[in-house]
């Protein structure tokens, strides 16, 4: 299994420009999450997706970002317009069952660099 | 939410054992542990989780106290690929639903040779 991909690895961008992330799950995983890491905040979860549902988008930090996961083999992370504010690295993961003991995937990750 | 604490780093010799301890008062009845961890420049990687018993897989032991307000990732013998973040997570179980991860600072392991 090649495991959690996402593309690009690397994006950098002017501000005020649009962002599309993107995340292809491990196939046969029911549940996708995006989070976001920086040296200030840590790794905090944006939202996560059950079925192709967005379920708990709480974390996402306003309404510049949003996600979409229109079937079980892609999603995309989208901010507009961009801030530098928004530089991170962004991480994919996914899962499979339910309950506490899942164990999540996690894609090498999208590092964003807004000028 | 339930919340854990870890030391912020620790240092170990390689090929020495390394015990990485995380407490976790508040935790209840329905909430798994979880360890992973985070190499440079990489997502985050499970290690291993347990709810009540010590558990042993290829990477790790997680001993768990008997009041499960503590436990313990265990590396049995370091080497210079263990150096990463290891972060100690309660997984919130909604009664079927996904349990949320919520990562801390975890604890930053540096291996010398």
């Amino acid at each position: 299994d090649a495991g959690v991909i996402q593309s690009p690895r690397h994006e950098v961008t002017e501000m005020g420009q649009e962002v599309t992330l993107r995340c292809k799950p491990i196939s046969g995983h029911d549940y996708l999450f995006w989070y976001r890491q920086t040296m200030m905040r840590g790794l905090e979860l944006l939202i996560y997706f059950n079925n192709n549902v967005p379920i708990d988008d709480s974390g996402m930090p306003e309404d510049r970002f949003s996600a979409k996961m229109p079937n079980a083999s892609f999603s995309t992370l989208k901010i507009q317009p961009s801030e530098p504010r928004d530089s991170a690295v962004y991480f994919c993961a996914s899962s499979f069952t339910s309950g506490g003991a899942d164990t999540q995937y996690f894609g090498p990750g999208t590092r964003l660099t807004v000028l | 939410d339930a919340k854990t604490t870890q030391p912020n780093s620790m240092e170990s010799n390689e090929e020495e054992p390394v015990h990485l301890p995380c407490n976790h008062s508040t935790i209840s009845g329905t909430d798994y542990i979880h360890w992973y961890r985070q190499l440079p420049s990489q997502g985050p990687e499970y290690v291993i989780h347990g709810l009540t018993s010590n558990v042993n897989n290829r990477m790790a032991s997680l001993a768990i106290a008997e009041d499960r307000k503590s436990s313990t990732l265990i590396l049995h013998r370091a080497t210079l690929r263990d150096a990463a973040v290891y972060y100690c997570i309660l997984s919130i179980d909604y009664g079927g639903s996904q349990g949320n991860l919520i990562f801390g600072k975890g604890t930053k392991l540096s291996v010398k040779p």
